[in-house]
């Protein structure tokens, strides 16, 4: 069990400029979530994938926001045409399908958009 | 709609001694879990304590406690015996269980612990 892992730890972008996060959840689980946190306030949900499918999204989730996990292991989160609004922790959890399950986060993507 | 409050900001205390975090939340479900995640500074979240709100018997993880009042809507989480490595952003978190309409934990806006030595 080697924990949640996600490249970049750190991105420096331009406004308008588009990005990629990738996520890589603990081997066996097949829940993955992504949530973005700004400085002073807790973690606010975006999207969660059961296996491949894209179950649940937030009205955080704008269009410019999208995320996929193509073969239900990793996940990637693009921001396109990026804004200043855009900068913040950006957090992957996973979990294993289990009644009470407990979610385990990696260590973040830091967005600075300039 | 679900919300977690967490009312301190800011918390102190001093090593060996107990700090109590408080945390209440609005819910309607009858069924639901409750966590404590500590985030130390430019460290990954990590799970503390975990509570069932089926269960009546409060959960504990070694020094870490919490008092779970169903009723009036609280989940304070106990630290015991304070270490320096204790020092980090606690917050309280609240999902529904799997199977309900969402599966997204829902966070407190956090309270900062300092340990003075």
């Amino acid at each position: 069990d080697t924990g949640v892992s996600q490249d970049p730890r750190h991105k420096i972008t331009k406004r308008g400029q588009n990005v990629t996060f990738r996520c890589d959840p603990i081997s066996e689980h097949n829940r993955l979530y992504w949530y973005r946190q700004t400085l002073g306030q807790g973690p606010e949900f975006l999207t969660y994938f059961q296996n491949e499918a894209q179950l649940e999204k937030s009205r955080l989730l704008s269009d410019r926001f999208s995320a996929e996990r193509p073969k239900g292991s990793f996940s990637t989160l693009e921001i396109q045409r990026t804004e200043q609004g855009d900068s913040a922790m950006y957090l992957c959890a996973s979990s294993l399908e289990l009644v009470g399950e407990t979610q385990y986060f990696g260590p973040g993507t830091r967005l600075l958009v300039l | 709609a679900q919300t977690v409050t967490q009312s301190q900001p800011e918390m102190s205390v001093q090593e060996a001694e107990t700090v109590t975090l408080s945390c209440t939340y609005d819910t309607s479900e009858s069924d639901y879990y409750l966590f404590w995640y500590k985030q130390p500074p430019s460290r990954q979240m990590i799970l503390v304590i975990r509570q069932e709100a089926y269960k009546q018997q409060n959960a504990t993880e070694n020094r870490f406690s919490v008092n779970f009042q169903k009723a009036a809507k609280s989940f304070s989480l106990k630290i015991s015996d304070s270490q320096l490595g204790d020092a980090a952003m606690y917050f309280c978190a609240y999902r529904i269980p799997y199977g309900g309409a969402t599966n997204k934990l829902i966070f407190g806006t956090g309270t900062l612990l300092a340990v003075q030595p």
